[in-house]
């Protein structure tokens, strides 16, 4: 099983730019999730997901849009970048709910915004 | 509300001593409490849980984890550090609310092994 892979790891955009970030778990999870890391704040919830169609949103929501069409997939898209969008995003997965459940971690796209 | 403190940024032990990573949180809910693992560009690992089962929580790598509920602290600790175990650590509560489902993470302690 390869778990939770991400694609890119790298990408520098400029401001006003958009792109996709994509998520894929091979281990039928039905939970997924997208947080973002900087320094010195731990990771911090964007959106998630508890089932394929549908999507939540986190602690961080605003300048990021979610879409989860197929169960193993959840994508992060950003429509205009900015650079308090720099930052390492990971996405990850759990059977159930993170609240009781491990989740499982990819490992992380380092995004910068210029 | 839900919060979770680590009370050490970093922390710094000799191979073979012991190691203490401190963790308080708080809850209006009975929490889930968590602790990952993240290597220098990798992912994170969970090295163990806390779902309301014992409150001394085993893990991997020979950690362990106590769940306090008097003092609001679930304090890491593992008896003799090995030189692998240098990374940095996070504290995680997850609640289940009528809200939703919440997870907050702590910002982290790194860990430093010397030789």
């Amino acid at each position: 099983n390869a778990g939770v892979t991400q694609t890119p790891k790298f990408r520098v955009l400029k401001t006003g730019q958009s792109m996709t970030l994509l998520c894929a778990q091979d281990m039928n999870h039905e939970y997924m999730y997208w947080y973002r890391q900087d320094p010195g704040m731990g990771l911090r919830l964007i959106h998630y997901s508890v089932g394929e169609g549908t999507t939540a949103k986190g602690e961080v929501p605003d300048g990021y849009n979610v879409s989860r069409l197929k169960k193993q997939n959840f994508l992060l898209g950003l429509e205009s970048a900015a650079p308090s969008q720099t930052s390492v995003y990971f996405c990850a997965s759990s059977p159930g709910t993170g609240v009781f459940d491990e989740q499982f971690f990819g490992p992380g796209t380092r995004l910068t915004v210029l | 509300a839900q919060s979770v403190t680590q009370l050490d940024s970093h922390v710094s032990v000799s191979e073979g001593t012991p190691v203490l990573l401190r963790c308080n949180y708080s809850s209006s809910y009975s929490p889930s409490l968590f602790w990952y693992v993240q290597h220098p560009n990798k992912g994170l690992q969970l090295l163990l849980k806390y779902t309301s089962a014992a409150t001394l929580v085993k893990g991997i790598n020979g950690f362990e984890a106590e769940f306090k509920k008097s003092e609001t602290s679930f304090h890491l600790t593992k008896p003799s550090a090995h030189m692998s175990d240098a990374a940095e650590y996070f504290c995680v509560v997850s609640v289940l609310n009528t809200g939703g489902f919440k997870t907050i993470f702590g910002a982290g302690t790194r860990l430093f092994v010397k030789a």
